[in-house]
């Protein structure tokens, strides 16, 4: 199994909503990250963990609030939002933070109105 | 800052002709030199990565070659066929101030012509 699943594929979240976008891998990785991407646009790091710890904040708002609950789910935690702030929110795995070769989820495409 | 980019945005060519996609990096401290692609409604898929002390890596199809003294990075791609075509985009990956990183350059759109 060398997938990373992404749900949900699609959201769309008011100003003052509360959600979570979630990511799991089941490859037994233990680096972690999520990134941003606008369109035509090359993914951004936002957030990097290394075995359930965070490693790596790019210095992202805290309207998003990553977690790591255990080796193989990251979540990501949206809260007051801005229109801005909709994208392309991929997840990915690697072996260790170390390793190049990272496996992306198709990403959440999130809709801030 | 540190940056790494490339020179096409895109680039059209025959089925069954070579590809080359071309970038260019600012940060000589990058260990690793990845290339990934983006096909339309999916995540990046790795493809290949060359270390820093390296001039030329060659995988199926693909040959990425580093020349360090003008910090240029290129992609080849013999025999392209319609399923190369997708977004290209070189990044790098090496400890940082802030972290081991994975940084991605701007991108370049490859079509196939039939």
């Amino acid at each position: 199994d060398t997938e990373v699943t992404q749900t949900p594929k699609h959201l769309v979240m008011g100003m003052t909503n509360k959600k979570s976008l979630k990511c799991e891998q089941h490859m037994g990785h233990r680096a972690m990250y999520w990134y941003k991407q606008k369109a035509k646009k090359p993914p951004e790091l936002m957030f990097v963990y290394s075995y359930e710890k965070l490693s790596i904040n790019e210095s992202v708002p805290s309207r998003f609030s990553p977690e790591c609950p255990n080796s193989s789910l990251l979540n990501l935690h949206l809260h007051a939002l801005q229109p801005e702030d909709s994208a392309l929110y991929l997840c990915a795995s690697s072996q260790d933070e170390g390793t190049t070769e990272a496996f992306f989820g198709q990403g959440t495409r999130l809709t801030v109105v | 800052g540190e940056s790494v980019g490339l020179h096409l945005p895109t680039l059209s060519v025959q089925e069954g002709d070579n590809s080359i996609i071309n970038c260019a990096y600012s940060n000589s401290a990058s260990d690793y030199f990845i290339w990934y692609k983006q096909e339309s409604g999916k995540g990046p898929q790795f493809i290949i990565d060359i270390r820093s002390n390296m001039d030329k890596r060659q995988g199926q199809r693909v040959t990425v070659l580093l020349n360090k003294t003008v910090k240029h990075l290129s992609l080849q791609i013999a025999a392209t066929q319609p399923g190369d075509s997708a977004v290209y985009f070189c990044a790098e990956k090496g400890l940082t101030g802030g972290g081991n990183k994975l940084t991605f350059g701007t991108g370049t759109q490859l079509k196939v012509e039939l």
